[in-house]
C-alpha cells in the first residue's frame, strides 16, 4: 500500500458545485495531516491543517478518520479560482521527520 | 519576511556540467528539504536536514549532494548533470508545527 494515496482525477465540476476528495494513508502512527494546494508550475501552498475533530475554513471542510486512515476535503460553492491540484500530506510520525506528499488530485472548475 | 527563497529561478545546463541551487529561509526553522517534481510523479524528497549540522538522504538522492551551511541556508549541488535531472526543484522548511513552507522553485533543464 502506498504511503499516501489519492485519486489523480481530473475532477471537472461546474461553478457552484460541491466536490469532495479523499486520501488514504498507510502509517497508523501518523500525527499531522494537511491539505496543500498547487497551481500549475507554482510551489505547493498550505490550504489547511486537518484536525481530529474536523475543521472548516470558509468553503473548505477537512475531516480525519483515524480508524479507517483517510482524510477528506470538501469544497462547497466551487469557484473558477479553486482550479488547482490538491495534495494530501501526512507525517510519518511526530518529530522532525519528512512529510509524505500524495501525488495530488486535479480539480478543474468550469464556468 | 521573505519566507523561503531560491536561486536561480531558471537554469539550462549541458550534460556533465555542475551547479549549485541555493535556498534560504528567514523563519528560524530547524528543518529544511529539497524536492524534485516531475510531471505525473508528484514531489520526491532528495535530501533533508532536520537541524543545522545534519543531513539525510531522501527517496532519490543519487546524483546530488547537499550542504546545510547554517540554520538559514541549505544548498543542493549537482556534480555532473544528466538529462534525467531535468525537473523543477523545490526547497522547503518546517518549523515546530510540521507545516512546510516552499520556495518558488528552480526550473532546471539539462541538455
Amino acid at each position: 500500500r502506498k504511503e499516501v494515496e489519492q485519486d489523480p482525477g481530473p475532477f471537472n465540476v461546474p461553478e457552484g458545485a460541491t466536490v469532495a476528495f479523499n486520501c488514504t494513508y498507510s502509517n497508523s502512527a501518523s500525527q499531522s495531516f494537511f491539505w496543500y494546494r498547487q497551481d500549475c508550475r507554482k510551489e505547493p501552498k498550505l490550504l489547511m491543517s486537518v484536525y481530529s475533530s474536523g475543521n472548516e475554513d470558509g468553503r473548505f471542510t477537512a475531516q480525519l478518520n483515524r480508524a479507517s486512515q483517510y482524510i477528506s476535503l470538501l469544497i462547497r460553492d466551487s469557484k473558477l479560482s479553486d482550479s488547482a491540484t490538491y495534495l494530501c500530506v501526512v507525517n510519518k510520525h511526530s518529530g522532525n521527520t519528512p512529510l509524505v506528499f500524495g501525488k495530488g488530485t486535479r480539480l478543474s472548475v468550469i464556468a | 519576511n521573505a519566507g523561503v527563497t531560491q536561486t536561480p529561478k531558471f537554469q539550462v545546463l549541458k550534460t556533465g556540467q555542475s551547479m549549485t541551487l541555493q535556498c534560504a529561509q528567514d523563519m528560524n526553522h530547524n528543518s529544511m528539504y529539497w524536492y524534485r517534481q516531475d510531471p505525473g510523479m508528484g514531489l520526491r524528497l532528495i535530501y533533508y536536514s532536520a537541524s543545522e549540522g545534519t543531513t539525510d538522504k531522501g527517496e532519490v538522492p543519487n546524483g546530488y549532494n547537499v550542504s546545510r551551511l547554517n540554520k538559514r541556508e541549505f544548498s543542493l549541488r549537482l556534480e555532473s548533470a544528466a538529462p534525467s535531472q531535468t525537473s523543477v526543484y523545490f526547497c522547503a522548511s518546517t518549523g515546530l508545527t510540521d507545516t512546510q513552507y516552499f520556495g518558488p522553485g528552480t526550473r532546471l533543464t539539462v541538455l
